[in-house]
């Protein structure tokens, strides 16, 4: 069974950082490309983060460019996104979610999403 | 501002037939594929379309998209209660180099 796990989230201050993670299992992780996305509560989806499947290659958003950093390890199959800076706008559910991105098959699984809430 | 527009409700009756639209440009939807994502709040996102016509296993063929230009559309036929829901487009941006996602569709089944 196709499983997807994200962790980490909680609360944090403005300007602080988390670092959330994603545990993989029922698939080969090593196959897939990865990304985050959030959802701001009320508001709709919104991508911030692909890595390719080697690690090689990652994309972000400009909303979290120079902040976000987006990382995985294929022997762990665990893919990570660690936030600095963290700022009030960044609270939101994360996701992460799979594709593979030159089939242009879509995020066909997604994991459950965790909390992440920027407050004093 | 969402990159991707699509008008924040729409509704319909059971058994109606009802079309999603989602509006972009020649840097995302006019060159690449459309998805269209179902969501309930809670839960994980689902994928119900990828380019822009293909439907995943387990994905009813009561759902339908197409492309056209620099717009995508999800068609739902013989609408039910449980298709009550969020709806997303999502398409590559070239010029973002990133994907971008719709502000959402909220259906309400009347």
């Amino acid at each position: 069974e196709v499983q997807l796990v994200e962790s980490g989230g909680g609360l944090v201050q403005p300007g602080g950082s988390l670092r959330l993670s994603c545990a993989a299992s029922g698939f080969t992780f090593s196959s897939y490309e990865m990304n985050w996305v959030r959802q701001v509560p009320g508001k709709g989806l919104e991508w911030l983060s692909y890595i390719s499947s080697g690690g090689n290659t990652m994309y972000y958003a400009d909303s979290v460019k120079g902040r976000f950093a987006i990382s995985r390890d294929n022997a762990k199959n665990s893919l990570y996104l660690q936030m600095n800076s963290l700022r009030g706008e960044d609270t939101a559910i994360y996701y992460c979610a799979r594709e593979k991105y030159y089939d242009n098959s879509g995020y066909d699984f997604w994991g459950q999403g965790t909390l992440v809430t920027v407050s004093s | 501002q969402s990159v991707l527009t699509q008008p924040p409700s729409a509704s319909g009756t059971p058994g109606q037939r009802v079309i999603l639209s989602c509006s972009g440009s020649s840097s995302n939807i006019g060159s690449n594929n459309v998805y269209w994502y179902q969501h309930l709040p809670g839960t994980a996102p689902k994928l119900l379309i990828y380019r822009n016509n293909q439907r995943p296993s387990g994905v009813p063929d009561r759902f339908s998209g197409s492309k056209s230009g620099t717009s995508g559309s999800l068609a739902i036929s013989g609408l039910r209660s449980e298709d009550e829901a969020d709806y997303y487009c999502a398409a590559w941006d070239d010029s973002l180099s990133g994907r971008v996602f719709g502000g959402g569709t909220k259906l309400t089944v009347l």
